[in-house]
């Protein structure tokens, strides 16, 4: 059973654009949760990471929110540019199992266009 | 210059051939991890590993196996690969004392003829 749903699957935007991504999950006990930005061909490489509830998170043109009541998170992109075109992979980490197992979401596919 | 390493970036065996994946990293991290990702799927766990000797299966580990004799490194191993054990193969490693801690590897990109 999928515990990390991101929604959209996938997303096209104009260079400018903002855009918003979801990620609802389903992981207990949650402890904390990251985005992480996939190239093609490449690592993850961690954006931000949201631990308490209601954390609100920034770093440069992202931004996230984490609702832990709700279990959701979003992760805002403003002002795109066409270097942003990535796979956004929304993590939950749980602590109830040995040492922190992290959930994965299927990513959601952003490409910016010009 | 914290970072994870992985050996090779790419790989190309032939179906019943062994195969040897190298995780390395600097930062002296207790927790490593090795996933495999497939197109539209989430990474998926093969294997975690809390420090040397001490490893678990994750949720996909039939068909591979670990070995950690040193902290710093990490490796996975399929003895008799299969075709469907062509994928991208990511080693991440974890700090347990923080949260900011999490780094992955650039990946391992295998093909199984």
């Amino acid at each position: 059973k999928t515990q990390v749903e991101q929604s959209p699957q996938s997303l096209v935007v104009r260079q400018g654009e903002n855009c918003v991504l979801q990620c609802n999950y389903s992981v207990t006990p949650d402890n904390h949760l990251r985005w992480f930005k996939q190239d093609t061909g490449k690592g993850l490489v961690s954006l931000t990471v949201l631990v308490h509830e209601n954390d609100k998170t920034s770093n440069g043109r992202y931004s996230a929110t984490l609702d832990k009541d709700a279990k959701h998170s979003t992760l805002h992109i403003t002002a795109t540019l066409l270097d942003d075109t990535a796979t956004y992979i929304c993590v939950v980490v749980d602590r109830g199992s040995a040492l922190g197992r992290l959930h994965f979401g299927a990513g959601t596919q952003l490409i910016v266009i010009p | 210059d914290m970072k994870v390493t992985q050996m090779p970036r790419y790989l190309i065996k032939r179906m019943g051939e062994n195969v040897l994946l190298e995780c390395g990293q600097d930062m002296s991290h207790e927790t490593m991890y090795w996933y495999r990702q497939d197109p539209g799927l989430g990474l998926q766990l093969i294997y975690i590993s809390y420090d040397v000797d001490s490893n678990s299966e994750g949720d996909i580990p039939k068909g591979y196996r670990v070995s950690r004799k040193k902290r710093e490194h990490f490796s996975l191993i399929l003895d008799s690969a299969k075709t469907n054990q062509t994928s991208v193969y990511f080693c991440a490693s974890s700090s347990r004392s923080s949260n900011e801690r999490l780094f992955f590897g650039h990946g391992t990109k295998l093909s199984v003829l």
